[in-house]
């Protein structure tokens, strides 16, 4: 089984629909982070988060929302979605022990129509 | 900021070496490296401290200097094996843990 599960993998949906990505890892740690990739943009955070009680925002938070559940799972709400939404996302994890990588979901390939 | 890397793509044959640069206009902590396959998650390559160091496995390597705020990674004798996009992640400080992405070097490996 993987290690940092996101589901769907897959989704198309259409404007101003409520969208909920979720994340969940096995790796036990405590940190985990949302990243949009866009052709040519490279990978972009959008939250992340240190522990449950701490979420921060990154460079590019408008429009999105998140929940730290438990340590485990990390979600990722897009409340009302537009099309310049449409982007592969993806979830990571790391350890806060030292200098740690991050390790990446499969990623959802989000689509709004 | 964003680092910038460069060159944005490149074409090698099997056996060619590649040099991949990552650039920041702000000092940096460290330097992680990862390679993403068309459709697939990244993968952790490597990381490089502040100090200057340099790190390397199989035929992989990296240097970071400090005072350029400067990243290159190494890939001699490619193999088909390493075409994807390659991505730098700068951090400016230690236990940030916080990366900014460059834009990505795409690398094709050619029989």
């Amino acid at each position: 089984d993987a290690d940092v599960t996101q589901t769907p993998r897959n989704r198309i949906t259409k404007t101003g629909k409520r969208i909920m990505l979720e994340c969940s890892q096995t790796k036990g740690h405590d940190r985990m982070y949302w990243y949009r990739q866009d052709p040519g943009l490279g990978l972009r955070l959008i939250y992340y988060s240190f522990d449950v009680k701490d979420i921060n925002k990154g460079e590019i938070s408008d429009g999105y929302s998140v929940s730290r559940q438990a340590q485990a799972k990390f979600s990722l709400s897009l409340e009302s979605a537009i099309p310049n939404q449409t982007a592969l996302y993806f979830c990571a994890t790391s350890d806060p022990s030292g200098d740690q990588p991050q390790h990446f979901g499969d990623g959802t390939r989000l689509s709004i129509l | 900021q964003q680092p910038v890397q460069s060159p944005q793509a490149v074409i090698l044959r099997e056996g060619e070496d590649a040099v991949i640069n990552c650039s920041s206009s702000k000092a940096l902590y460290s330097v992680h490296w990862y390679r993403q396959k068309h459709g697939e998650a990244p993968v952790f390559l490597m990381i490089l401290l502040k100090g200057g160091e340099q790190k390397g496995h199989d035929k992989i390597s990296a240097s970071f200097n400090e005072k350029k705020q400067q990243s290159s990674l190494y890939l001699t004798a490619s193999q088909l094996s390493y075409s994807g996009t390659y991505f730098c992640g700068t951090e400016n400080a230690q236990g940030a843990q916080k990366l900014v992405f460059g834009q990505g070097t795409r690398l094709t490996i050619n029989p």
